[in-house]
């Protein structure tokens, strides 16, 4: 049972676009969530987070929104840049298994110059 | 400040043999964390020790196991490696104990299963 999950396998969007990258969750305990990019053969990069009690966070380029009723997640990178190209993951965790990252299956974003 | 290390990078074994991988993390994290990625699975959570004591365990068989020294540097033990053991192991540091946590991964080693 896939409790967080990103149906979007890939993406692509022109240099300077805004890219949205989307996540659902089914469990309703989750209250800390990730957000990670990974280049091959390499481990995943930490980008932005977002806790329960918010729904909206921003860093930079990365914004996350959050929204609880609909168990949705979505990562906005505005603008996007070439070298924003890689595996997407998002990831969730419960409180009592603060360390215990349950992640999607991914979504590869092509940024096309 | 240095990320977090894992040795070896690549390792190759046969099937029946076991394999130990380290992980370094960052300077101050007491918490570590194990993932396995593999094209089937995905990235699924291994175990989390914290303080050289076993916290979380992930859906693995016994095969699996790990520890933490006293320095926060962890090692991971697979032992009789199965063919279906290949994959991306990544280790995962964090400050802990509080909540929430967020987690920095290493580079992985990569096995192959022979």
């Amino acid at each position: 049972d896939q409790q967080v999950k990103q149906n979007s396998p890939s993406l692509s969007v022109q240099e300077g676009r805004i890219s949205i990258l989307n996540c659902d969750y089914t469990n309703s305990m989750f209250d800390y969530f990730l957000w990670y990019k990974k280049y091959p053969a390499e481990g995943p990069t930490f980008l932005i987070s977002i806790s329960s009690i918010k729904d909206k966070n921003e860093d930079g380029r990365f914004t996350v929104f959050l929204n609880k009723s609909a168990k949705h997640l979505s990562l906005h990178i505005v603008p996007s840049q070439p070298g924003d190209s890689a595996v997407y993951f998002c990831a969730a965790t419960l409180s009592g298994s603060a360390r215990q990252l349950t992640f999607g299956s991914g979504t590869q974003l092509t940024v096309l110059p | 400040k240095a990320g977090v290390t894992q040795t070896p990078r690549y390792l190759i074994k046969t099937r029946g043999q076991q394999v130990t991988l380290s992980c370094s993390p960052i300077s101050g994290h007491r918490s570590v964390s194990w993932y396995q990625q593999t094209p089937g699975q995905g990235l699924q959570f291994l175990f989390e020790y914290f303080s050289e004591t076993q916290r979380n365990k992930g859906n693995f068989p016994g095969r699996f196991s790990g520890r933490q020294f006293s320095n926060s540097r962890s090692e991971m033990n697979v032992s009789t490696l199965e063919l279906g053991d290949s994959a991306l192991y990544l280790c995962a540091s964090s400050s802990g104990p509080s909540t929430p946590d967020t987690q920095y991964f290493g580079p992985g080693t990569r096995l192959t299963v022979l």
